[in-house]
């Protein structure tokens, strides 16, 4: 069965510092990667999704992620991190049909990471 | 462009009771899931629909249902409420089933 894994839950980072959250994915077929952020209250925003192609895949506010298929991993990453990141953020994998093409609407998400920035 | 919107934005049923949440997508998107929040599930996928048909559905029980119109709305349903529907519930609209999708605020559901 497809499944997600955020192994940390809570992460603390002082500001300017570099940030990298971990997701494990397991998944048959080529997968949609996506990171999620959420802030209290609020709904998900996308950061950024992987599909195929170039593995570094670069996203708004400054991510990116690297999807490495030997390690089923999709980490996020952010060379400085400011106040504002702080948020709950969330690996998901597209599981519908499967394979290119397939459907986005089915995604299974991880139980998230919650990030805090240190002044 | 205008967001995905839900609505209510905050509810309170007592058990038992049915409730109905309504989300209306960006405007020329086509396809609407819905996903249910809670701190100890997380996020779980509830349904996808595409032109008014469901084309998947989630693990959860008959009691929760949804439709989607023909301009693209959406409505899920909870019938019988138990104190566990208490949730965040998500929707997302993308353009069609294979696209990205773009998730509303969220509707706050406390069952009391």
């Amino acid at each position: 069965a497809q499944s997600v894994t955020q192994p940390d839950i809570h992460i603390t980072v002082s500001e300017g510092a570099s940030l990298e959250l971990r997701c494990n994915y397991s998944y048959g077929a080529t997968p949609y990667l996506f990171w999620y952020v959420q802030s209290p209250g609020q709904g998900l925003q996308l950061l950024l999704k992987y599909f195929s192609g170039d593995t570094l895949v670069q996203g708004i506010k400054g991510f990116e992620a690297e999807f490495k298929r030997s390690q089923s991993s999709f980490n996020l990453r952010k060379p400085s991190v400011h106040w504002s990141d702080a948020a709950e953020y969330f690996c998901a994998v597209g599981a519908g049909i499967g394979g290119y093409g397939g459907s986005q609407g089915n995604l299974i998400f991880g139980k998230g990471t919650k990030l805090s920035v240190k002044p | 462009k205008a967001g995905v919107t839900q609505t209510p934005r905050y509810l309170i049923k007592t058990r038992g009771q049915q409730v109905t949440l309504s989300c209306s997508p960006i405007s020329g998107h086509r396809s609407v899931s819905w996903y249910q929040q809670t701190p100890g599930q997380g996020l779980q996928f509830l349904f996808e629909y595409f032109s008014e048909t469901q084309r998947n559905k989630g693990n959860f029980p008959g009691r929760f249902s949804g439709r989607q119109f023909s301009n693209s709305r959406s409505e899920m349903n909870v019938s019988t409420l138990e104190l566990g529907d208490s949730a965040l519930y998500l929707c997302a609209s993308s353009l069609s089933i294979q696209e990205t999708q773009y998730f509303g605020p969220g509707t706050r559901l406390l069952v009391l």
